[in-house]
């Protein structure tokens, strides 16, 4: 069935750094890909989409590009802040039926 | 979009009780699902909830121990059966728009 792998944390990183999640994916159609956040004590939030291959998902400064030819969809961002704080779960899904399958999620803490 | 709503947000039950959650949209949907986050863990899809049918569940998941009602296409609740404390974690309810799925703020539940 469909899998999602993610990188797992915990990550620590300086205000201003550079983050990375990586996300690689299993599927056997063609699915959309997803970056999901949560911030400390709050619901999921969706932080953005790729529905196509070479699609680039973008929201609040963070980017991932649905990479077909490596399965992947990595998170980016260039300059984190103390507010990027929150876990972090890559999702994919399959159009015909929209279930959702998560990673384990990226616990991501930036400290000032 | 959509705005979904459950209640309770967290509750502490005992043993051997159960719990039934509720979960409002502010819009008509076809699709609902119903989610399980245990403590830091990743999302597991519990069921699939589409109103007019019986729930559809993932599995290692079965109605006996998490019935689900779908009355209209605006609210659904999953009850919690003949609680343990490995039933502890957050229960959340998700609905599908066109390309996205909306999460409710899940409900935090604690069996002791």
């Amino acid at each position: 069935g469909d899998s999602v792998t993610q990188m797992e944390g915990p990550v620590t990183l300086s205000e201003e750094a550079f983050l990375t999640i990586n996300c690689t994916y299993t599927a056997t159609g063609y699915p959309s890909l997803f970056w999901y956040v949560q911030y400390p004590g709050e619901g999921l939030q969706l932080l953005l989409k790729a529905t196509k291959a070479d699609d680039k998902g973008s929201n609040k400064g963070f980017e991932a590009t649905y990479r077909k030819e490596t399965t992947s969809f990595h998170l980016e961002k260039g300059s984190v802040q103390v507010s990027d704080s929150a876990v972090y779960f890559c999702a994919l899904s399959d159009l015909s039926d929209y279930k959702l399958s998560f990673g384990a999620g990226t616990t991501v803490t930036v400290r000032a | 979009s959509a705005v979904i709503s459950q209640k309770p947000s967290r509750d502490i039950c005992q043993r051997g009780t159960s719990l039934t959650i509720q979960c409002q949209v502010d819009s008509q949907v076809t699709m609902m699902f119903w989610y399980r986050q245990q403590p830091g863990q990743s999302l597991t899809l519990i069921a699939t909830a589409n109103q007019g049918s019986e729930a559809t569940y993932e599995s290692g998941f079965v109605i006996d121990k998490f019935p689900i009602s779908r009355p209209n296409l605006t609210f659904s609740t999953l009850t919690v059966s003949n609680m343990s404390p490995e039933d502890s974690s957050i229960y959340l309810c998700s609905v599908t728009l066109p390309l996205e799925q909306y999460f409710g703020p899940g409900t935090r539940l604690t069996v002791t």
